[in-house]
């Protein structure tokens, strides 16, 4: 089955931009969707499909893609973005689902 | 507004089977345009697709645990379950129940999971 691969960590100053990325062969043929995880709740989705945000998702939140790697931007970061954040996405050979492995993003 | 409820014993024995239930209310699990889905995350790691149930009876297993996975459903009562056998300490886990859409168009296809349950910790020892 496939793969997704995140970096462990990313942090950010508050206020600024930052991307997380999202590797893997099943990007090159599906959109990857992305979660938000704070300590202790479910996780909550973020960016669906091409660049879709479910209600109540703020705009500063959008989604991306380019060849086999997805990415999630958050445009000024606020403290309130500081949690884990997942991709997923459809397996390239059947009905699966994968998860990338997260990334834990700190607002500095 | 749907929301999804999982159920269970939150201690199973080791070589015993999990057994859990998702409720799904403000909503119906026929509903031709999603999956449902149970997902795990052993604690202090990340999330793990254990499989996914369509609510005609079709199912998609992670290949990793397919052998001990059986994912069900019961239209009648808004429910879909899920049995995992010969369980041991590796799948002490928080377990999560989701409504996975699946979009499948010119522009793009995807899968996303849109409602989540609150989550139950299933943890496995003597």
């Amino acid at each position: 089955s496939s793969q997704l691969t995140q970096d462990p960590a990313v942090s950010v100053a508050l206020g600024q931009t930052v991307s997380i990325a999202c590797q893997g062969d099943t990007l090159r043929n599906y959109y990857a969707s992305w979660y938000q995880q704070k300590p202790g709740q479910s996780p909550v989705l973020v960016i669906y499909g091409q660049n879709n945000r479910p209600s109540g998702i703020p705009d500063r939140f959008s989604g991306s893609s380019s060849g086999d790697t997805a990415s999630l931007t958050i445009t000024g970061a606020q403290a309130e973005d500081e949690a884990d954040y997942y991709c997923n996405s459809r397996d390239n050979n059947d009905n699966h689902v994968v998860f990338g492995g997260g990334t834990k993003l700190t607002v500095l | 507004q749907l929301q999804l409820q999982e159920s269970g014993p939150g201690l199973v024995k080791p070589s015993e089977t999990l057994s859990l239930t998702c409720t799904v209310s403000g909503g119906s699990i026929s509903s031709s345009s999603y999956y449902w889905g149970w997902i795990r995350q052993p604690p202090g790691k990340g999330l793990e697709w254990i499989g996914s149930i369509y609510y005609s009876g079709s199912t998609y297993y992670n290949p990793s645990l397919k052998s001990r996975v059986t994912i069900s459903v019961d239209t009648s009562k808004n429910q879909f379950s899920l049995k995992l056998s010969s369980v041991t300490a590796a799948d002490t886990a928080v377990y999560y129940c989701a409504r996975l859409g699946n979009v499948a168009a010119v522009a793009g296809s995807y899968y996303y999971f849109d409602y989540w349950g609150q989550g139950t910790l299933v943890t496995v020892s003597s």
